[in-house]
């Protein structure tokens, strides 16, 4: 089993549309956890950090359920431009960090 | 306003050739990375370097070695290429392990 999973996808949803896709990990080491998003033959970038408490940046809010192992990413009033793949980074801490990123999910906004 | 610089962006390679694959970056990292991605399997770690003089293997280092130059380049060598290597190469970087990974622009590279 991958430490990190994501459904690939691909979440396929109208214009002004909430869209949530969860990602679950598997190890139990200390963790940092991250979205990252990728558009078409680009590079990843940072989109939000997950706290403990669940954060939200605009219409996007991520969540972290310790207890299943999984987080999560919402967006709300989904905008064509939020077409991209989304990609969960989890950071396991034991004797040395790592550094794991899901496959990715990829999301199509159509008009 | 560089960040994250790698070349070359594209190369074609015949089996067995070598090429090394540059990366550099301004912003004072310790730490940095070669990742590829191939579809459907996301980004794999190939080695990473923790800081200046270090290196050590990730997921996937076979056929692979790395040198970190100094504090700003961290270069991917390909000794005998394989078809099997053909992917897009992702160098990056970051401060410790803050989660936030700094990503060059990709080296999409074919091997034939």
């Amino acid at each position: 089993r991958k430490e990190v999973e994501q459904d690939p996808g691909p979440f396929n949803v109208p214009e002004g549309a909430t869209v949530a896709f969860n990602c679950t990990y598997s190890n139990s080491a200390s963790q940092s956890f991250f979205w990252y998003r990728q558009d078409c033959r680009k590079e990843p970038k940072l989109l939000m950090s997950v706290y403990s408490s669940g954060n939200e940046d605009g219409r996007f809010t991520a969540q972290l359920n310790r207890a299943s192992q999984y987080i999560s990413l919402l967006i709300r009033d989904s905008k064509l431009s939020d077409s991209a793949t989304y990609l969960c980074v989890v950071i396991f801490y034991s004797s040395a960090s790592k550094i794991i990123f899901g496959s990715g999910t990829r999301l199509s906004i159509r008009p | 306003n560089a960040g994250v610089t790698q070349t070359p962006k594209f190369q074609v390679l015949k089996t067995g050739q070598s090429m090394t694959l540059q990366c550099a970056q301004d912003m004072n990292h310790n730490s940095m990375y070669w990742y590829r991605q191939d579809p459907g399997m996301g980004l794999r770690l190939i080695y990473y370097s923790a800081s200046e003089g270090t290196t050590d293997k990730g997921e996937v280092p076979n056929g692979y070695n790395v040198s970190r130059l100094n504090k700003r380049e961290f270069s991917l060598r390909l000794e005998s290429a394989a078809p099997s290597q053909t992917s897009v190469y992702f160098c990056a970087s970051s401060q410790v392990n803050t989660g936030e990974l700094f990503f060059g622009e990709g080296s999409r590279l074919t091997v034939l």
